[in-house]
């Protein structure tokens, strides 16, 4: 079962501008994580967000949680026409010792030049 | 370099058969996962194994079956009691076996894209 929804579903925006993409989950979790998909390449890790934590940082990308509102949110500043991929978030549920991540369906985002 | 591969990058299928996507990673990693990926969709859960010689079904496991034999590989199987197999599959591992509360990071391969003739 999907438990990540992201949004907007796509984004397109001019180099240099910075990108928000958002995810929204129901149950409880241990961790929430960010992942990026070249077109037809498997996915690479970006960041992970631990429950107890509100704000990360990687390079470009800054990443909050809101466990209140089961949200969280990916910024990519000063994008790159490189940036242009699909961008999925993970959540690792909390208890027991599934090791299962549930994934979005991801925002497709284009960066033009 | 560490990581994982897997084979073939593109598999053709007629109705009826069997196929075998081959999944090998190096990273000396207790867990890994088959997910399937349909197009302009998320990521299916079909198997997880967390330690050799164990597996565990995934949201979508019927039509599938996998074995762990060695910790280095998750051979997944497409039977033909799938119905509609066409889609890109990606394996995937983690360090986090049975003993990983905390689901750490995933590393994937670069995927399998089946199609069925």
């Amino acid at each position: 079962s999907q438990q990540g929804e992201e949004d907007p579903q796509a984004l397109s925006i001019q180099e240099g501008e910075n990108a928000t993409m958002n995810c929204s989950y129901k149950t409880s979790i241990n961790n929430l994580q960010w992942y990026r998909q070249n077109s037809g390449r498997g996915l690479v890790h970006l960041i992970l967000i631990r429950s107890n934590e509100r704000e990360k940082h990687s390079g470009r990308l800054r990443v909050t949680l809101d466990t209140s509102k089961k949200s969280s949110s990916l910024l990519i500043t000063a994008s790159r026409a490189a940036d242009t991929a699909s961008y999925f978030c993970a959540t690792g549920p909390s208890g027991g010792n599934t090791g299962k991540l549930i994934f979005g369906q991801g925002t497709t985002l284009q960066v033009k030049p | 370099d560490g990581g994982i591969t897997q084979s073939p990058k593109y598999l053709f299928r007629k109705e009826g058969q069997n196929v075998t996507l081959s999944c090998e990673q190096n990273l000396n990693h207790d867990a890994m996962y088959w997910y399937r990926q349909d197009p302009g969709q998320g990521l299916r859960l079909i198997y997880y194994s967390q330690i050799v010689n164990d597996f565990q079904k995934g949201d979508i496991a019927e039509g599938y079956s996998v074995s762990r034999e060695k910790k280095e590989s998750f051979p997944l199987t497409v039977t033909s009691a799938q119905k509609n197999p066409t889609a890109f599959y990606l394996c995937a591992s983690s360090i986090g076996g049975l003993a990983g509360v905390n689901t750490g990071e995933l590393f994937f391969g670069e995927g399998s894209r089946l199609t069925v003739l």
